[in-house]
């Protein structure tokens, strides 16, 4: 069993749309929850880290964390062509970083 | 300052070649990861520096993988006898290193090896 598992998608949503990705993860015992976005060819840059239960927002990305059920999610509103990238879910336990394997979205216009 | 930077870009080599990956952290930052990555998968994470020492190389998959950040700052992955299954991205991402909570990493461009 993976440490952390995605829908490798793709997941199409139209331009202006809400885009929603899932990840589970494995380990209870896991401390820190991340989201990365990565463009084809490029490495990945940080979107939102997630830390406790419940959910954070910042700007048009909500991560929401529920430990219980060992799930993260993040919401996109108003989803742009630019948005368009693998996302990755990361969660860091014991100074390991465990990636997915990422979803890609595509935008539409 | 600058960002994470990482060379070469690309880097082709023959099967059982010895290559070297550097990596120069953000200056201050304290922790280091190497990863790999490989097409359509996540990085896979391979070892963690704190400072100068290796805090945690479980995930360097055999003995033919080493790394080093001997004065804290610049680290070199090295490769020996490569093989054509070494073939993906090495990723360096630092970070400042602060606690145990996982703080924001940043990623540099990545080495492209080859193997062929």
């Amino acid at each position: 069993q993976k440490e952390v598992e995605q829908n490798s998608g793709p997941l199409s949503v139209p331009e202006g749309a809400i885009a929603s990705l899932n990840c589970t993860y494995s380990d209870r015992g896991s401390q820190s929850f991340f989201w990365y976005r990565q463009y084809s060819g490029k490495s990945p840059e940080l979107i939102m880290s997630i830390y406790s239960n419940g959910d954070k927002e910042d700007g048009r990305f909500t991560a929401q964390l529920n430990k219980a059920s060992q799930y993260v999610s993040l919401l996109i509103r108003d989803s742009q062509p630019s948005d368009s990238a693998t996302y990755l879910c990361a969660v860091y336990n014991f100074n390991k970083f465990y990636f997915g394997s990422g979803t890609k979205l595509n935008v539409k216009p | 300052g600058a960002g994470v930077s990482q060379t070469p870009s690309n880097k082709v080599t023959e099967k059982g070649k010895y290559v070297e990956l550097r990596c120069d952290p953000i200056s201050g930052h304290t922790a280091l990861y190497w990863y790999r990555q490989s097409l359509g998968q996540g990085p896979e994470f391979l070892i963690y520096f704190q400072g100068t020492g290796a805090a945690d190389d479980s995930g360097l998959p055999n003995d033919r993988f080493f790394a080093v950040r001997p004065e804290g700052s610049v680290s070199t992955l090295k490769i020996q006898r490569t093989e054509r299954g070494d073939s993906a991205v090495y990723l360096c991402a630092s970070s400042l290193g602060r606690g145990s909570g996982g703080d924001t990493q940043y990623f540099g461009p990545g080495t492209r090896l080859t193997v062929l």
